[in-house]
């Protein structure tokens, strides 16, 4: 069993759809939470990062860890074509080590 | 945030030569560097870590000696790929943890090809 697992898809959805993505993990020992952007060619991009359960909102973005059902999720609002990329959930227990997700293509159809 | 740049952004070489990959955290000092590979379609594969001032750890099944990392400062990282072949044409990507470490900021990658 992965230590992290998602979906990978791809995902698509019209423009200005409310977006789920979710990963489910193992490690108990996971503390940190983050959600990472990667379009096309191009390294990855810290979007939201979080460290207790509960909701955390930044513009259009949401996360949301559950850590009892060891499950994280990133809402989009008003998802735009612009949004379209892949998104990779990351995971770590505090030593730097991260562990990532295999990330959800997302693709926002104008 | 913080600003992690590499380069060259995209290298194509031929078989048997050497390249190298430089990682620079730019408004940051990093003990602590990842560099990772990425192949189509899949996620981060963490390859090493780079330790500034001491050796570094690599990750099971990778090989050290293809494989050169030198950490040779608080702000610089490389990678050197030895005698590369066609199999390590892949997308590889540095990060450094800023902050309380456990975010990391990744560079944008290099795209190697070799042919």
């Amino acid at each position: 069993q992965k230590e992290v697992e998602q979906d990978p898809g791809p995902l698509s959805v019209p423009e200005g759809a409310i977006v789920s993505l979710n990963c489910t993990y193992s490690n108990s020992a996971f503390q940190y939470f983050m959600w990472y952007r990667q379009y096309s060619r191009k390294g990855p991009e810290l979007l939201m990062y979080t460290y207790s359960s509960g909701n955390k909102e930044d513009g259009r973005f949401t996360a949301q860890v559950d850590k009892s059902s060891k499950y994280i999720s990133l809402f989009i609002r008003d998802s735009q074509p612009s949004d379209s990329a892949t998104y990779l959930c990351a995971m770590a227990g505090g030593y730097q080590k991260v562990t990532f997700g295999t990330g959800t293509k997302l693709q926002v159809i104008p | 945030g913080a600003v992690v740049s590499q380069h060259p952004s995209r290298v194509i070489c031929k078989s048997g030569t050497s390249v190298k990959i430089e990682c620079r955290s730019l408004d940051f000092q990093a003990t602590t560097m990842f560099w990772y590979r990425q192949f189509p379609k899949q996620s981060l594969m963490l390859m090493a870590t780079s330790n500034e001032g001491s050796k570094a750890t690599y990750e099971q099944g990778v090989e050290k000696d293809k494989f050169l990392i030198n950490h040779a400062s608080l702000t610089l990282s490389t990678l050197t790929v030895t005698s590369a072949h066609p199999e390590d044409s892949s997308f590889y990507i540095c990060s450094a943890p800023a902050g309380a470490g456990e975010t990391q900021y990744f560079g944008p990658g290099t795209r190697l090809l070799v042919l």
